[in-house]
């Protein structure tokens, strides 16, 4: 099957500090990418759709300002948790859809984030 | 809106087999998914059932689908402790649309 990288599989981070984190389709080209966000024995929750070369579509209630979205090409977005602050702290997953395999969204390992 | 339930944890023994359940919502749900999680890890797509099939046979995965009652099931038989896991449930319309995910049923085996 497809795969999808994330980097870095862990971050530790001082509050107020902002970090990075990137997500690749290694062999095929995601047209669509989604970022979610997983806290301890909690099911996945969906922050934002991102399609390559437009603005990413969030979720209610998930602050754009405080989590940017950047699908630059068809095989990278990044999300970027600017000014972080312990509350979160979690689980961050990407998936990516496209390139012929329209109905299955294809996981990162996921990116643990701690802030201090 | 959307929703669905999955039961959050079942026990089995090495050798049994699993059946780990899921309701959901929304009718017009095109797919039906099923997902293995190992701890500190994404995603892995176990397999799909589109919703005008009954059932999906894939090794030792079951999957039947009640459209009627909107329920979903996952067999797994001759569980391993392999299987060890959390197990969650996914609808979708399909295409790149969003996937709504249940909140996963942790699935132990033991020797």
């Amino acid at each position: 099957g497809a795969v999808v990288s994330q980097h870095p599989s862990w971050v530790i981070c001082k509050s107020g500090t902002s970090v990075k984190i990137e997500c690749r389709s290694l062999d095929f080209q995601a047209t669509t990418m989604f970022w979610y966000r997983q806290f301890p024995k909690q099911s996945l929750m969906l922050m934002a759709t991102s399609n390559e070369g437009s603005k990413a579509t969030y979720e209610q209630g998930v602050e754009k300002d405080k989590f940017l979205i950047n699908h630059a090409s068809l095989t990278l977005s990044t999300l970027t948790v600017t000014s972080a602050h312990p509350e979160d702290s979690s689980f961050y997953i990407c998936s990516a859809g496209g390139g012929g395999l329209w109905n299955e969204q294809f996981f990162g390992p996921g990116t643990r984030l701690t802030v201090l | 809106g959307e929703d669905v339930e999955q039961s959050l944890f079942l026990s089995v023994r090495e050798g049994d087999s699993s059946v780990i359940n899921c309701t959901y919502t929304d009718s017009s749900s095109t797919y039906l998914y099923w997902y293995k999680q190992e701890p500190g890890a994404g995603l892995q797509l176990l397999t799909y059932i589109f919703s005008n099939m009954d059932m999906k046979q894939d090794q030792r995965l079951t999957v039947l689908l009640n459209k009627k009652d909107k329920h979903l099931s996952l067999r797994i038989a001759d569980t391993q402790t392999g299987d060890s896991a959390i197990y969650f449930c996914a609808e979708s319309w399909g295409g790149y649309s969003t996937l709504t995910f249940g909140k996963g049923t942790m699935l132990l085996v033991s020797p």
